[in-house]
């Protein structure tokens, strides 16, 4: 079992970009990252996965390091409506037992 | 549909009865998964399905609490003699395959134990 762990919370003004880091020392060579948002009285919603070295998509960058043990989530420019908390998971196979489990999470606010 | 649907929205129950969540995956998904979440908490991971097949059931807390999905669309959790500790939401989520995919969750069932 792949532990995370996260900042419990974070703050950002409005504009900034923000860096959410993730640790998952025990991570294994099949696993694969992905990071969720949620918002309140709502599920998690994907934001982007990736395997190593650097992924982006329309709303987010997932920088991965070459030893894997840690992730950093990347918002650029976040506004009002990213507040919210982020997860970030790792596992690969659910039909294997390797499920992705969720951690605490990371609560950011971003402030106008 | 669309997505991930769940019935019911909320869900009051006295202490001792028994209750059944619904969820109803995106169509053609294979996987599908069962979570439990306090308030305040990250997700907890209770059960997966892969069609029709239970494959993982690990996280189920106890055995009061039983999840099927006979024909491989439709799932219904169901929590027999409910107990305080069960208020949660109880979140749903598919997938189309079975490696590496992305999760499609519904926006839950909050249940109360009275």
């Amino acid at each position: 079992l792949a532990k995370t762990t996260q900042p419990i919370s974070m703050d950002s003004y409005e504009g900034q970009e923000v860096n959410i880091t993730c640790s998952h020392n025990n991570i294994a060579t099949n696993d694969y990252i992905t990071w969720y948002q949620q918002f309140p009285s709502q599920g998690p919603r994907f934001i982007i996965q990736g395997y190593k070295t650097k992924v982006t998509n329309e709303v987010a960058s997932l920088f991965i390091p070459a030893d894997r043990k840690s992730s950093t989530l990347s918002l650029p420019r976040v506004s009002l409506s990213d507040t919210a908390v982020y997860y970030c998971l790792v596992g690969d196979a659910p039909d294997t037992g390797n499920q992705f489990y969720f951690g605490t999470g990371t609560s950011l606010t971003v402030i106008p | 549909g669309a997505g991930v649907s769940q019935s019911p929205r909320y869900k009051v129950a006295k202490r001792g009865q028994d209750v059944a969540l619904r969820c109803d995956p995106i169509s053609g998904h294979v996987s599908l998964f069962w979570y439990q979440q306090a308030l305040g908490q990250g997700p907890e991971f209770l059960t997966y399905f892969q069609n029709e097949a239970q494959l993982d059931k690990s996280g189920l807390p106890s055995d009061r609490f039983f999840a099927e999905r006979p024909e491989g669309s439709v799932s219904t959790l169901k929590i027999q003699r409910t107990q305080q500790e069960d208020s949660a939401v109880y979140l749903c989520a598919s997938s189309a395959g079975t490696a590496n995919e992305k999760l499609f969750f519904g926006s839950g069932t909050q249940l109360s134990v009275l």
